[in-house]
């Protein structure tokens, strides 16, 4: 069982926003700044989003966009396009001898 | 263009051993940390294994503690991972991931698969 708990699925019309939510059940997600998130299409490899919670790496495009409050954070892609279409997973620090923990993953469907 | 091509992947019967490479470009590999991600069929991401820059440090994920071994090779820009005393429940395909930051992985290999059938 993931330390993150995500939404199995999440939907959208195109040009909506929606928000995919990762929890952390013990420590990890609020007590460190190191949320990240991963887009997953088909067949392909993980891709980086969102790495130390809201940090876009270069070549994402804005409409990806990430916040944090208490032991929740979301990811939010706003102007949806049918593009976006994939799996996406959190991850995070869960502290102590841990390393770097994913959460369920989130299948967005865009109408 | 930084690249991760993974191989070693195959059929294997629970109890035998198989090792995975990675063989990395385009980056300064001995100043970065190295994992192994997997994903069974269907499922979601596990971390497996993580091995620091100088490979002074390493993790693994409780369900394959005692049973696999990240290494490195510095001057082949490769990181291995030796799985031995293999489950049917390895089944999965293996990423290989580049460290980027805290805890995130900012690039990604194609991944191998590995079945571990009777």
């Amino acid at each position: 069982q993931s330390a993150l708990t995500q939404p199995r699925s999440v939907s959208g019309s195109p040009g909506q926003s929606v928000t995919i939510s990762c929890t952390g059940t013990s420590s990890g997600v609020g007590d460190y700044d190191y949320v990240s998130w991963y887009q997953q299409n088909p067949g392909k490899a993980p891709k980086l989003l969102i790495y130390d919670v809201n940090k876009r790496p270069s070549g994402v495009p804005d409409r990806f966009s990430g916040s944090e409050s208490g032991n929740t954070a979301s990811l939010i892609i706003s102007g949806l396009q049918a593009e976006d279409e994939a799996d996406y997973y959190c991850c995070s620090y869960a502290g102590g001898n841990s390393f770097g923990v994913f959460g369920g993953g989130t299948k967005l469907t865009v109408l | 263009e930084v690249q991760l091509v993974e191989s070693g992947g195959g059929l294997v019967k629970p109890g035998g051993s198989l090792r995975l490479s990675c063989g990395a470009s385009g980056f300064n590999f001995r100043t970065f940390s190295m994992n192994w991600v997997r994903q069974a069929p269907g499922k979601g991401l596990e971390w497996v294994s993580s091995l620091s820059a100088v490979g002074n440090y390493m993790y693994y994920a409780d369900s394959v503690k005692g049973r696999f071994t990240i290494s490195r090779d510095n001057a082949k820009n490769s990181v291995y991972l030796q799985m031995n005393s293999l489950r049917a429940e390895d089944t999965a395909l293996y990423y290989c991931a580049r460290l980027g930051g805290n805890y995130d992985l900012d690039y990604w290999g194609q991944g191998t698969l590995v079945t571990v059938s009777s």
